[in-house]
């Protein structure tokens, strides 16, 4: 089974602190995938990697960055954090080709006081 | 402006009826379509999925019907059971870029 984690589960931040969300992935996938989901909005797409240093944005990168320096892991940066940015971050991976079917990691609930 | 539309955002069912659920999309490009299902606190988990040549795939109690013309999926579940009850999401993508997700109907199965 692929299996994909997520560094924590629950995770309280103060406005303005640099925030690293970590996520690895153990069934040597080539793509990696990061979406916030909010109520109402569904699951929208921060960044995305089809390679290890590769990145493309996705629909609302604006306050995010991301790293990719092994295939296994992708990470998630909050440059400074914002209470906007209060949220669920569900990492992905696939195997081949980015549309289709994802591996979703168990999300971290992200608070930003 | 939103791709993928799942325009009910919460449905009800009694156990052992038939749950549709149904998603419209707008980009004619997509021809991969996928249905996720997701319990509170847990990542979401792949359910079925259909491409573009076919107009019908079931997995068990679950088909996903397409209708290319309308550009319109569903999702039925029969029978629905209490375990059922969850968001489902579902996802579209045009070649090799990434899913466009709908936002999700939440179902209730009610015994």
């Amino acid at each position: 089974d692929v299996k994909v984690t997520q560094s924590s589960r629950y995770l309280v931040k103060r406005t303005g602190e640099k925030v690293f969300l970590e996520c690895v992935q153990d069934m040597d996938h080539e793509n990696m995938f990061w979406y916030r989901q909010d109520p109402g909005l569904g699951l929208r797409l921060i960044y995305f990697s089809y390679d290890v240093k590769m990145k493309e944005k996705g629909d609302i990168p604006e306050g995010y960055s991301v790293s990719r320096e092994k295939k296994e892991r992708f990470s998630l940066i909050l440059e400074s954090a914002s209470t906007n940015q209060t949220s669920m971050y569900l990492c992905a991976s696939s195997l081949s080709g980015l549309g289709t079917e994802q591996y979703f990691g168990p999300g971290t609930r992200l608070t930003v006081t | 402006d939103q791709q993928v539309k799942q325009n009910s955002p919460s449905l009800s069912v009694q156990e052992g009826r038939i749950s549709i659920l149904n998603c419209d999309y707008t980009n004619s490009m997509f021809d991969y379509f996928l249905w996720y299902k997701k319990y509170p606190a847990e990542g979401p988990t792949f359910l079925i999925s259909i491409s573009s040549i076919k107009d019908k795939n079931e997995d068990g109690r679950f088909t996903v019907f397409l209708n290319k013309s309308a550009k319109h999926l569903s999702l039925h579940i029969v029978p629905s059971q209490p375990g059922d009850s969850a968001v489902y999401f579902c996802a579209a993508s045009a070649g090799n870029t990434p899913l466009v997700f709908g936002k999700g109907t939440r179902l209730s199965v009610i015994a």
